[in-house]
């Protein structure tokens, strides 16, 4: 049974460039999450989605944006990157379950980006 | 906004002894979930433990085991016999129901545990 896949596993980009980032739910799963995980420090929530849309939203840019396809797979977007977007980006998948959804998360091993 | 603090940068324990990470949260709500992850070099977040507020029993799993003191806003984890395996990043995380914000974690700052042979 596959885990939660991420892609690319490392990424370099230059101040102002975009860039595109790819997450695969567990099978079974059907709602993903990104989190930012700067050096040093706890993941921050970026966005969450379900049903292919944007559910919940953390404190963060309208620069950062994403998507969820009907397979449930998930990209994240990153607009005019900026030194300080620096950091690892988790996506973790979860099940919809009635009104408590998100009962139990598998995290991916996440993307490192750095940008120079 | 629910705010989660972790007061240790650093933990180190002897393999076979008991370690604990300690971890306290700043919440207005009665009832959320609490959990403790765990980093290692991988980079993957692994669950090790949950626990709900509703719940007065703490839970524990395997050599894993909490003590969550809801009034205190205290949630801490006991490592016992330590493993060289257990050596990661430990992060304690919150969650409110999810009528509230969602199933969205706030995670504390960490600590890395070290273990010693």
């Amino acid at each position: 049974d596959a885990g939660v896949t991420q892609s690319p596993t490392h990424l370099i980009k230059t101040r102002g460039q975009q860039v595109t980032l790819r997450c695969s739910p567990k099978s079974g799963h059907d709602t993903v999450s990104w989190y930012q995980q700067a050096l040093g420090q706890g993941p921050q929530f970026i966005f969450q989605y379900y049903e292919e849309e944007e559910r919940q939203r953390g404190n963060f840019p309208d620069r950062f944006s994403g998507h969820q396809f009907p397979n449930y797979s998930s990209e994240l977007n990153v607009n005019a990157l900026l030194l300080g977007d620096s950091a690892l980006y988790l996506c973790a998948s979860s099940e919809f379950s009635g009104r408590d959804y998100g009962n139990g998360y598998t995290f991916g091993s996440g993307t490192r980006l750095t940008v120079v | 906004a629910q705010t989660v603090t972790q007061s240790q940068p650093e933990m180190s324990v002897q393999e076979a002894e008991t370690v604990t990470l300690s971890c306290t949260y700043d919440t207005s709500e009665s009832d959320y979930y609490l959990f403790w992850y765990k980093q290692p070099p991988s980079r993957q977040m692994i669950l090790v433990i949950r626990q709900e507020a509703y719940k007065q029993q703490n839970a524990t799993e395997n050599r894993f085991s909490v003590n969550f003191q809801k009034a205190a806003k205290s949630f801490s984890l006991k490592i016992s016999d330590s493993q060289l395996g257990d050596a990661a990043m430990y992060f304690c995380a919150y969650r409110s129901p999810v009528e509230t914000s969602g199933s969205r974690l706030t995670f504390g700052e960490g600590t890395q545990l070290t273990v010693n042979p």
